[in-house]
C-alpha cells in the first residue's frame, strides 16, 4: 500500500510569489495534517483537517491556506512568499484525528525561497 | 505554555544500546510518539505509547513513560549504524495539534 504522498519533492520560488503543494493521504486515512520543518528544527503544526473541515491552525500568519478535497488529499497555499518560508513541508495522515490515531508522514516538499 | 525538550547530541558505540530522553508538558496528551528522520526524508513512526501505559516493547526497541514527571524515553538495543538518524519525541495536545521536541542526533560509530 502506498504510503502518504506529496508533491512535489522540490520547489523553488523567488520573493513574493505564491505556491501550492500537495497531499494524498494513506488510503483510508481522513485526516491530513501539514507542518513547516525549518532546518534544525522540529516540526511545526500548520494546519489540520478532517473530513474536508479545518479542525486546528497552528500559530503561522494568514498567507498560509489549506483546503481538504472529497477523496481527502489536500493543498497547502502560501501566497507573498518570504525568505523565511523556506523549509521542508511535512503531510502527515491519520484514519482520525491527531488525539485519536498516531500520524504517518510523507517525505516532504522542499521550498527555497531565493 | 507548550514544549517538548530533547538533549540534542548522543553518540554511542555500535553494539551498545541508545537511550533517549524527552520531556513534554500537556498532562493530558493521550499519545506519545518517536519519529526518526533520515537525511533529506520525511519522519518515519517508530513506536508510539498510549498515556495510560509505563512501558512498551517493539523488537529493539522500549519506551517508557513516567507521566508523574512528564518523561519520555527510547532505548534503542544493540544498536546499529544504520540507526543514526535524528530522532523526535512528540506529544498530541488539545484534541488535534502534534508538538515536536527540537530533535536528538543520534550518532553511531563502528
Amino acid at each position: 500500500d502506498a504510503g502518504v504522498t506529496q508533491s512535489p519533492t522540490h520547489l523553488i520560488k523567488t520573493r513574493g510569489q505564491q505556491v501550492t503543494l500537495r497531499c494524498s493521504p494513506i488510503s483510508g486515512h481522513k485526516s491530513v495534517s501539514w507542518y513547516q520543518q525549518v532546518l534544525g528544527q522540529g516540526p511545526q503544526f500548520i494546519f489540520q483537517y478532517y473530513e474536508k473541515e479545518e479542525r486546528g491552525r497552528g500559530n503561522f500568519p494568514d498567507r498560509f491556506s489549506a483546503r481538504q478535497f472529497p477523496n481527502y488529499s489536500s493543498e497547502l497555499n502560501v501566497n507573498a512568499l518570504l525568505l523565511g518560508d523556506s523549509a521542508l513541508y511535512l503531510c502527515a495522515s491519520s484514519q482520525g484525528t491527531a488525539s485519536n490515531q498516531p500520524q504517518h508522514f510523507g517525505d516532504g516538499t522542499r521550498l527555497s525561497i531565493l | 505554555g507548550e514544549d517538548v525538550e530533547q538533549s540534542l547530541f548522543l553518540s554511542v558505540r555500535e553494539g551498545d544500546s541508545s537511550v533517549i530522553n524527552c520531556t513534554y508538558t500537556d498532562s493530558s496528551s493521550t499519545y506519545l510518539y518517536w519519529y526518526k528522520q533520515e537525511p533529506g526524508a520525511g519522519l518515519q513512526l517508530l513506536t508510539y505509547i498510549f498515556s495510560n501505559m509505563d512501558m512498551k516493547q517493539d523488537q529493539r526497541l522500549t519506551v517508557l513513560l513516567n507521566k508523574k514527571d512528564k518523561h519520555l524515553s527510547l532505548r534503542i538495543a544493540d544498536t546499529q549504524t544504520g540507526d543514526s538518524a535524528i530522532y523526535f519525541c512528540a506529544e498530541t495536545t488539545g484534541g488535534f495539534k502534534t508538538i515536536f521536541g527540537a530533535g536528538t542526533r543520534l550518532f553511531v560509530k563502528a
